[in-house]
């Protein structure tokens, strides 16, 4: 069946250091992929996506990167910084349709000042 | 414009008792999803409404849960007889047409079931 998952569910990282967050996904089909970043107490807010006609794309401070050989998905941060602290989804879906997205587990991002 | 609004942002009951959840999708948002958040937990969908389509309910996980959107803007969702184990976060989304779309969440409803 469908998934999306995340490989570490808990990363611990140095204030200015850079930080990846990876996530697997199963379904071959997927061309479309979201990061949100979820605060404690808040909801789930939009990062940057890529679409699979891309293997990267960069936003501010954030770069996401497509593999789509091995279906895998990630999510680099430079510089983190304390406010960069929360969990973080990646989510994919498949155009076509009214189709639904499907979220990964999550991970849970840990910057050490 | 105003995000997505939901209400009450929390919510205790006892056990058996029936709850209301409501969700303001963002003006002009044709899609609105809700979410159930375990405490540490990933997202779980739970309901998918898409314009006048017939809703994909396939994640509502009981028959006490229900939703419904009237008018295609504010969503309602239900939960009957509630038990201890539906305590958590449900989170509503909308964004503005397909689900390729960014969806935009609300801050959530905390349910306790005491």
């Amino acid at each position: 069946g469908e998934s999306v998952g995340l490989h570490l569910p808990t990363l611990s990282v140095q204030e200015g250091d850079n930080s990846i967050i990876n996530c697997a996904y199963s379904n071959s089909a997927s061309d479309y992929f979201i990061w949100y970043k979820q605060e404690s107490g808040k909801g789930p807010q939009f990062i940057i996506d890529i679409r699979s006609n891309m293997d990267k794309r960069q936003g501010q401070r954030v770069t996401v990167l497509l593999n789509k050989t091995v279906k895998h998905l990630s999510l680099q941060i430079a510089a983190t910084q304390p406010g960069d602290s929360a969990v973080y989804f990646c989510a994919e879906n498949r155009s076509g349709g009214y189709q639904k997205v499907t979220f990964g587990t999550g991970t849970k991002l840990q910057v050490i000042p | 414009g105003a995000g997505v609004s939901q209400s009450p942002s929390n919510k205790v009951t006892e056990k058996g008792k029936d709850v209301e959840l409501r969700c303001d999708p963002i003006s002009g948002h044709t899609a609105l999803y809700w979410y159930r958040q375990s405490l540490g937990q990933g997202l779980e969908f739970l309901i998918y409404f898409q314009g006048n389509s017939a809703p994909d309910k396939s994640g509502l996980p009981s028959d006490r849960f229900s939703a419904e959107r009237t008018g295609g803007s504010v969503s309602t969702l239900t939960i009957q007889r509630t038990q201890q184990e539906d305590s958590a976060v449900y989170l509503c989304a909308s964004s503005l047409a397909l689900a390729t779309e960014t969806q935009y969440f609300g801050p959530g409803t905390r349910l306790l079931v005491l």
